[in-house]
Parts: structure tokens; C-alpha cells; sequence
């Protein structure tokens, strides 16, 4: 599997409910990040963990780091149609500069 | 992301002809980094490029790929010869400082989507 491997590849909830995404990553880190992509547009960038980090929050968001499994969560609390895109972990890491993206999770909230 | 531009924001070629993706990072930064996206997967790194150096060109195609950030102006990802697998979304970002330090963030442009015919 591949650096900053997301999970599932698509959930899909009810307006009101909690998501969980999973992220699973194989080399050390010093930081991941959560970024969202509305479909055809941009990147939006979430939360940055820090690897000496366990648990960030922001609004709605709450991420999770375990670098002792090299895994990451990000839980978006009450949903909301608006939150409907993919969702991706991207990892940078030790003494490089580039981010390391997975391939996403595409979540979608029905009203 | 505010602040990071490409352009074109759409742009489209026919095979052999070349395409000269433009990105004017955040004011103040100094370190770009560009990453293609195929239709339905993440983003794969190509360049990391500071001021009038590349850094990392690990992820770049050995042919037909270049990438530049002059002194001055917008760094330009330069495709020759294109062919339809080309097409794809090509996103830049720029930070303050190499965010391999741990602390710093990437903060990206809006892409540009590139078609070739």
C-alpha cells in the first residue's frame, strides 16, 4: 500500500451523523495533514498534526495521531451537505519537503 | 489556500504541442512544490523547487518535464510534446519554509486542468 493510504474509499451518511476517515502511512513522519477537495476544484487545508502530537480539534473536526501504528483519523462531528467532497491525509516527510497524498476518501452527506 | 495562483485555470493542447503551466506563490514564500492529479486519485508529488534551485525533481518524468522558479516572476511547469496521458490536474503550493522542518504548511492554488486531444 502506498504512504498516506486512506479509509474507506467512499462513505456515504445522513446529514447529523459523525464521519470517521482513516489514514495509514508507512515511513516516519513530522507532521500529516488533512486537506478537503470539493470535486474540479482546489485543495482546502484542514488541520496540520504534528507527529509529537495525539489529538488536534478545529470546529467540527477532530484528528487523531498514532505514531506508534502510523495511523491518522479525522472525525467531522454533526455533517452537513456542505461537507460532501473527497478528503485526503497527505504526510511529509522527515527532511523532505514534499507531501505524500493518498488517494482520498469521497464522503457524501445526504440532506 | 488564498494567496497561491495558476494559471491558465483550464487549459487545453493537441498531442505535440507544449504546455507552460504558470504559479505565483503566497507573497513571501519561497518554496514551491508541484503535484499532478489523475482523474479519481491523490495527488502525486513532481517538483520542489526553491528560488532559482530545484530541491526535488524526484517525482518529475525524466522527459519531456521541466520546472523553473526564477529570481523573479511565477514558477513555470513546462510540458513538451504532450500526449493525452498528460492530461490531469496540476496543482502548486507554495510555503513559508520547507515544511519537512514540521512546522510549516503547503498551501495550494486552485490547479490547472490540463486536456490534451
Amino acid at each position: 500500500s502506498q504512504q498516506g493510504e486512506e479509509d474507506p474509499q467512499a462513505l456515504s451518511i445522513q446529514e447529523g451523523e459523525n464521519a470517521t476517515m482513516n489514514c495509514s502511512y508507512k515511513t516516519s513522519i513530522n507532521n500529516l495533514q488533512w486537506y478537503r477537495q470539493n470535486s474540479g476544484r482546489g485543495l482546502v487545508h484542514l488541520i496540520l498534526i504534528r507527529s509529537n502530537e495525539r489529538e488536534k480539534h478545529s470546529g467540527r473536526l477532530r484528528v487523531t495521531l498514532d505514531t506508534s501504528k502510523k495511523s491518522s483519523s479525522l472525525l467531522i462531528t454533526a455533517s452537513r451537505a456542505a461537507d460532501t467532497a473527497s478528503y485526503f491525509c497527505a504526510t511529509v516527510n522527515t527532511n523532505a519537503g514534499k507531501s505524500t497524498f493518498g488517494d482520498g476518501t469521497t464522503l457524501t452527506v445526504k440532506p | 489556500n488564498a494567496g497561491v495562483m495558476q494559471n491558465p485555470r483550464h487549459l487545453v493542447r493537441r498531442r505535440g504541442q507544449e504546455a507552460r503551466l504558470r504559479c505565483s506563490p503566497v507573497k513571501g514564500h519561497s518554496h514551491v512544490y508541484w503535484y499532478r492529479q489523475l482523474p479519481e486519485e491523490g495527488l502525486k508529488f513532481m517538483v520542489y523547487l526553491q528560488k532559482e534551485n530545484i530541491i526535488d525533481e524526484s517525482g518529475m518524468p525524466k522527459e519531456r518535464f521541466s520546472a523553473e522558479f526564477p529570481k523573479e516572476g511565477p514558477s513555470i511547469l513546462r510540458i513538451q510534446q504532450v500526449v493525452r496521458g498528460d492530461s490531469a490536474a496540476y496543482f502548486c503550493a507554495s510555503s513559508l519554509v520547507n515544511t519537512g522542518a514540521g512546522t510549516d504548511t503547503q498551501y495550494f492554488g486552485p490547479g490547472t486542468r490540463l486536456t490534451v486531444l
